[in-house]
């Protein structure tokens, strides 16, 4: 079974850091391009990041909200994705879900595999 | 950036009912749109890619057209497991703009 699960969330003080994992299992987690998308409490989706796959170079794309504060890294021999929150701020918080892309092509790239998501409250 | 509407914001129907949700995107974006449907306290659900293209599993009764800047996803006939929250997601440039939801709840 393709499957993404998400660890690491939880309280942290405003300008506190935390990491996220993603782990991915069913599927060549290296041939895709990943995605994180948050949701903050009774709100809609925002798009956080992307990070390309090994052919692609692992480049990065970030929404301007978390640019400079947020990094989104891979270890394709751990199947395994990361995000990087510093400088946390009270409107950070929301569940933090990991979405696979359904391929690379241009336009063709949906999120076709998510994890459960898992809450991370930026508070004092 | 570009910027997506859905609307209606909410919606109220009754099971068997056909409905339909609109996204209009703030520029042209071909037909790189993408739908997904989501239940309280879970993930969301991809439903539509490419405007029109039904993902591996999704019932036949859903369905999306457009292209440019006015997309519908439509359900024909709707069944119980279908209300939820939907959004419309470009896939046309960064970032990844999401809709600001539609909720189909139960007439």
């Amino acid at each position: 079974e393709e499957q993404l699960v998400e660890s690491g969330g939880g309280l942290v003080q405003p300008g506190g850091s935390l990491r996220l994992s993603c782990a991915a299992s069913g599927f060549s987690f290296s041939d895709h391009y990943m995605d994180w998308v948050r949701q903050a409490p009774g709100k809609g989706l925002e798009w956080v990041g992307r990070i390309r796959n090994k052919a692609n170079r692992y480049t990065t794309e970030y929404a301007a909200s978390v640019k400079g504060r947020f990094t989104i890294s891979r270890e394709d021999s751990e199947n395994s994705l990361y995000l990087q929150m510093n400088s946390l701020k009270t409107e950070d918080t929301a569940v933090y879900y990991c979405a696979r892309t359904y391929s690379s092509s241009w336009g063709l790239d949906p999120f076709d595999i998510w994890g459960q998501g898992t809450m991370v409250t930026v508070s004092s | 950036d570009i910027q997506l509407t859905q609307s209606p914001s909410f919606l109220s129907a009754s099971v068997g009912d056909r409905v339909s949700i609109a996204c209009r995107a703030s520029q042209g974006i071909s037909s790189y749109l993408a739908w997904y449907q989501q239940k309280p306290g879970k993930a969301p659900k991809l439903l539509i890619y490419a405007a029109s293209t039904l993902q591996s599993g999704v019932p036949s009764r859903f369905s999306g057209s457009g292209s440019g800047t006015e997309f519908t996803l439509a359900i024909s006939s709707l069944q119980p497991e279908d209300f939820a929250t939907y959004y419309c997601q470009h896939l046309n440039g960064y970032p990844r703009t999401f809709g600001q939801g539609t909720i189909v709840e139960i007439k």
